[in-house]
């Protein structure tokens, strides 16, 4: 099992729709679970973390974090074209260094 | 604010080539690390420092060396570049370890032919 899994797409959704992306993690005592952000050709941004089970929100991004199940999502509302790009799920290992685990991404195309 | 710096944007590198990656940050993190990302692989990390003078291997870091210079600065070293060393490179940086998010520089395009 992969420490960090996300369904690669591509995602497809259209314009205004709900977006929702998912990601499983194989580490019950991971603490910090964070989504990034990657448009085609650039760097990884930095969109939310999440420490506590439940949703946490953020203008049109919510994050929602299930540690008993293991999985965590991030709902995108209202998917504008300019959200087309891959997200990147991370999680952080538990002991020793806490250095996160990237998932592979998750390609979410926004059509109009 | 500059963020993340990472120096040169691309590079072709003919086998057994040795350079250097550079990477500064102006943020005033405590920890820095350099990532590789290959299509269909993801990002691995390759080295981190979780403090200035301190630096350990991460996922990927056979044929790779890395120097903390201060606390600004983490640079990466490619002794003698292997096609399989073809990849994007990434620094980034956080605030400290394991806590936040990190920070990602532009990163460095790097053929090896």
């Amino acid at each position: 099992q992969k420490e960090v899994e996300q369904n690669s797409g591509p995602l497809s959704v259209p314009e205004g729709a709900i977006a929702s992306l998912n990601c499983t993690y194989s580490d019950r005592g991971s603490q910090s679970f964070f989504w990034y952000r990657q448009y085609s050709g650039k760097s990884p941004e930095l969109i939310m973390f999440i420490y506590s089970n439940g949703d946490k929100e953020d203008g049109r991004f919510t994050a929602q974090l299930n540690k008993a199940s293991q999985y965590v999502s991030l709902l995108i509302r209202d998917s504008q074209p300019s959200d087309s790009a891959t997200y990147l799920c991370a999680v952080n290992k538990s002991g020793g260094s806490y250095i996160p685990t990237f998932g592979r991404g998750t390609s979410l195309i926004v059509h109009p | 604010n500059a963020g993340v710096t990472q120096t040169p944007k691309f590079q072709v590198l003919k086998t057994g080539q040795s350079m250097t990656l550079q990477c500064a940050q102006d943020m005033n993190h405590n920890s820095m690390y350099w990532y590789r990302q290959d299509p269909g692989m993801g990002l691995r990390l390759i080295y981190y420092s979780a403090s200035e003078g301190t630096t350990d291997k991460g996922e990927v870091p056979n044929g790779y060396n890395v120097s903390r210079l201060n606390k600004r600065e983490f640079s990466l070293r490619l002794e003698s570049a292997a096609p399989s060393q073809t990849s994007v490179y990434f620094c980034a940086s956080s605030e400290r370890q394991g806590v936040y998010g990190y920070t990602f520089g532009s990163g460095t395009r790097l053929t090896v032919v």
